[in-house]
């Protein structure tokens, strides 16, 4: 079993939908981040969150260290919000290195 | 803005050519990273490097190896390039522990081995 788990693998919405991806993990995690990459390779970083919830514009991070789950919701989803999704834990301990899930594929069509 | 420069984003190589990528940022960042991306097996760590000529192996070392001489820079060498390296590559970099600091990425180089 994977270290964290993402679904769904692919998602496609009409452009306007409220979009939700999850992320599990059974690591003990000093924080969780959400990637994006676009067509093209190339991975931005959303956010990066250890309790609680961030905003910011029409994406939303929340987060719940008991259940070890995280969710990415997008608001009025818009064609240009199509790209990969990923979610990545940085273990506790002071390690900088993260760990991966396999990206959720999401489509907007207009 | 905040920078990490990967040398070339396309690179077509012979079987047991030496490749060199090359990865460089403006951030002073101490951690540099080095991952390669697969369809089905996302992001998987190849090697990390924490400081000035420290390095430490990732998931999947081996045919790699790395240097990296200066703060800001960090390559990649694959000493004799075989197909099953054909890839996308990235590089990222991120601020010293402790630990969750956001990492930043380079555009990507995507290497066929033929």
């Amino acid at each position: 079993k994977n270290e964290v788990e993402q679904s769904p693998q692919n998602l496609t919405a009409q452009e306007g939908e409220f979009i939700t991806i999850n992320c599990s993990y059974s690591v003990g995690i000093s924080a969780l981040h959400w990637l994006q990459q676009h067509p093209g390779g190339g991975i931005v970083s959303l956010f990066m969150l250890s309790s609680g919830k961030k905003k910011h514009g029409r994406l939303i991070a929340t987060i719940n260290i008991q259940e070890k789950h995280s969710s990415l919701h997008i608001t009025a989803s818009h064609p240009r919000d199509s790209a990969v999704y990923i979610c990545a834990a940085g273990r506790w301990g002071g390690s900088e290195k993260l760990v991966f899930g396999k990206g959720t594929k999401l489509t907007v069509n207009p | 803005d905040v920078k990490v420069t990967q040398s070339s984003r396309y690179l077509v190589k012979r079987t047991g050519e030496k490749v060199f990528l090359e990865c460089v940022q403006d951030m002073d960042h101490e951690n540099m990273f080095w991952y390669r991306q697969d369809p089905g097996l996302g992001l998987r760590l190849i090697y990390f490097s924490y400081d000035v000529k420290m390095k430490e192996k990732g998931d999947i070392p081996e045919g790699y190896s790395v240097s990296r001489e200066k703060k800001e820079r960090f390559s990649l060498i694959l000493e004799s390039a075989s197909t099953n390296q054909t890839s996308m590559y990235l590089c990222a970099s991120s601020l010293a522990p402790p630990g969750g600091y956001e990492q930043y990425f380079g555009p990507g180089t995507r290497l066929t081995v033929t």
